[in-house]
């Protein structure tokens, strides 16, 4: 089956900058997408197709990707950023969708 | 004002059914694909379904096929996630979410998402 592999965890100081991966074979072909949930909220998405930045996402967050591997950056990460943060993609049949396992993004 | 209300979730014996629906305003949902995500407390994101803009085309995650039912009424604007056999594993928050055209931009991504209703499945 298709599986997208985040770390559990990224910790960074306010103002630092805080990298997230996602890795998955599926992702040398197929978009990357990023979605932000804080707790007891629904997921908010950051960024689509790679790179993309929703209107209202401030422009701290970032994504790239390249091979298998695709990774968010928010540069200069603030307090508010500290949320739990998903990858998310299809497979090469596009009939099926897949999350990656979620990164908590600590900010302290 | 643009927004999506699940409704239907609750308490539920292993083996009962549950249907939950999605209510989608101030927007043409009859354009957009549909999907159910669910998240278990404590636990990630896992997608369910997905059905197309004119319900023609539906897909699964293998965890729910040949249980679980997603459909929709856009004369209702409405979306639906019929759930039989439910087990345990079940319990979680589901959310429906929009996922625009492919000759719109933000295609392919679940730009918005409803607030979620909670499944629990316990005897």
């Amino acid at each position: 089956s298709y599986e997208l592999t985040q770390p559990p965890s990224v910790s960074v100081s306010p103002g630092q900058t805080a990298r997230i991966t996602c890795s998955g074979d599926a992702l040398s072909k197929k978009y990357a997408y990023w979605y932000q949930q804080k707790s007891g909220q629904a997921p908010v998405l950051v960024i689509y197709e790679d790179s993309k930045r929703p209107s209202g996402i401030p422009e701290r967050f970032s994504g790239s990707r390249s091979g298998t591997m695709a990774t968010l950056t928010i540069s200069g990460a603030q307090v508010e950023d500290e949320a739990d943060y998903y990858c998310y993609s299809t497979d090469s049949s596009i009939n099926h969708r897949v999350f990656g396992g979620g990164t908590k993004l600590t900010v302290l | 004002q643009v927004q999506l209300v699940e409704s239907g979730g609750g308490v539920v014996q292993p083996g009962r059914s549950l249907r939950l629906s999605c209510a989608a305003s101030g927007f043409t949902s009859s354009i957009y694909s549909m999907h159910w995500v669910r998240q278990a407390p404590g636990k990630g994101l896992e997608w369910v379904a997905v059905i197309s803009y004119d319900g023609s085309n539906t897909y699964y995650a293998d965890s729910v096929k040949g249980r679980f039912t997603i459909s929709r009424d856009n004369s209702k604007n409405t979306l639906y996630l019929q759930m039989n056999s439910l087990r345990a594993e079940d319990t979680a928050v589901y959310y429906c979410a929009r996922d625009p055209p492919q000759w719109m931009s933000l295609s392919g991504a679940f730009d918005i998402w409803g607030q979620g209703t909670m499944v629990t499945v316990s005897s």
